[in-house]
């Protein structure tokens, strides 16, 4: 049982390029979740879909967009990446009547 | 947005040790979750605390919901090696669709020497 999973594990950009980052969760839940983690901050809110077909706005969206493009999958995309765009970034799901969420690996990404 | 102040913000301690570690918030929360983040992984969730008051158990941890509903605590009993790693809490303000809208603490980096 794989969980969630997320591809790439590592990915180093300059300034300017665009990547899409992939996340697929396998415990049929409704709700996926973008968060960041940057050093002495503890993780930070994106995005987040809580069921196929609607996405909102976390604490720190600027400069990302998402798609929720069915049940599994829910992507994250870096139009254009910037320096302060370094970071981990982590996605998770969770049922939609409660709060534990099951995240994935991680994403380190470097914005050169 | 909201703030959550986790201290201490690192721990060195002996093999066998136990380990405190506290949340507080200036808001109210309606449950509180304490993590745990291993290198080169994502958290894992240990306790998840619903009430205010509460204390739940899970092994040598003990988490607490404090009364006022701004502050929980961890406590971990004899460390052990396999305690190494970033301990994290987390807040959540209600339901509906903001169930998985969690604002996190900074993390303490618990280190344990055998």
């Amino acid at each position: 049982n794989a969980g969630v999973t997320q591809t790439p594990k590592f990915q180093v950009l300059k300034t300017g390029q665009s990547m899409t980052l992939q996340c697929a969760q396998d415990m049929n839940h409704n709700s996926m979740y973008w968060y960041r983690q940057d050093p002495g901050m503890g993780l930070r809110l994106i995005y987040y879909s809580a069921s196929e077909g609607t996405t909102d706005k976390g604490e720190v969206p600027n400069g990302y967009n998402v798609s929720r493009l069915n049940k599994r999958e829910f992507s994250l995309r870096l139009e254009s990446a910037a320096p302060s765009q370094t970071s981990v970034y982590f996605c998770a799901s969770g049922r939609s009547s409660d709060e534990k969420l099951f995240f994935g690996s991680g994403t380190q990404l470097s914005v050169l | 947005g909201q703030q959550l102040n986790q201290s201490p913000q690192s721990m060195f301690i002996q093999e066998g040790e136990d380990v405190s570690m506290n949340c507080t918030s200036s808001s109210i929360f309606n449950t509180w979750l304490w993590y745990k983040q291993d290198p080169g992984e994502g958290p894992v969730l240990l306790i998840a605390l619903y009430k205010a008051g509460e204390l739940t158990s899970n092994g040598r941890l003990t988490a607490q919901f404090g009364i006022t509903r701004k502050d929980s605590f961890l406590n971990i009993s004899a460390s052990i090696p396999s305690d190494v790693g970033i301990y994290f809490c987390a807040g959540q303000l209600g339901g509906g669709t903001s169930y998985g809208k969690l604002t996190f603490g900074q993390g303490t980096i618990l280190t344990v020497h055998p």
